[in-house]
């Protein structure tokens, strides 16, 4: 069965420090990872997807197959990027995505 | 805007009453899920239709069903409401089948049961 965790439930960082969000996924087939970003209990918004390669609002995630992750980075957080944070995986033909339990962060000043 | 709508977007009823939360999709989307996001829980998955077939079921309860219509919006009936029920509940659509892409989420219905 497909599942992602996300091994914490609060991150709580300083204000231009590193931010490390991390995801891991179990699925037998080739897996499409998301990562999904919701504010202040608002609509989820799309952050990045693996597929894509992209950098947004200076995150940046990599699909690690190895090691099943896909863990969330930025070098220096900033206060606007407190959230909540949820990896999804997305099974082959969009058969559901799934998502993790979500971790949320907290910048602090 | 996700172009996702939910109706109604607050929703205050009683124990052992039943309500019915209403979703339309992107235009073009075939795939819906809902999803109960509870007070300090993540995204609990609870059902995905595809072009009005169910595809997926979650940890959804017995007492909630849910379906999708011809024209690809879809209802969540929630029924013998209890406390523990009280939540956000998000639709998100996407296109489905083999050229998916992302979800995107409607803003959710705040239910409140009291």
């Amino acid at each position: 069965a497909q599942r992602v965790t996300q091994p914490e439930k609060l991150l709580s960082v300083f204000k231009g420090a590193p931010v490390e969000l991390k995801c891991n996924y179990s699925y037998s087939g080739s897996p499409e990872l998301f990562w999904y970003v919701q504010y202040s209990r608002q609509r989820l918004q799309l952050l990045l997807r693996h597929i894509s390669r992209e950098s947004i609002k200076g995150f940046t995630a990599d699909l690690n197959k190895g090691e099943t992750s896909f863990h969330l980075k930025k070098p220096f957080a900033q206060e606007e990027d407190s959230a909540m944070y949820y990896c999804a995986l997305r099974t082959l033909y969009g058969q559901n995505f799934v998502f993790g339990p979500g971790t949320r962060l907290s910048v602090l000043p | 805007d996700s172009g996702v709508t939910q109706t109604p977007k607050h929703l205050i009823t009683a124990t052992g009453q039943r309500v019915t939360l209403r979703c339309s999709p992107r235009s073009g989307d075939l795939s819906v899920y809902w999803y109960q996001q509870s007070l300090d829980q993540g995204l609990q998955f609870l059902i995905q239709y595809y072009n009005g077939e169910e595809r997926a079921k979650g940890n959804i309860l017995e007492r909630f069903s849910a379906q999708q219509f011809p024209d690809l919006h879809s209802e969540l009936n929630l029924s013998s409401l209890e406390l523990g029920d009280s939540a956000l509940y998000f639709c998100a659509s996407s296109v489905g089948g083999e050229w998916d892409t992302e979800a995107f989420f409607g803003q959710g219905t705040r239910l409140t049961v009291v």
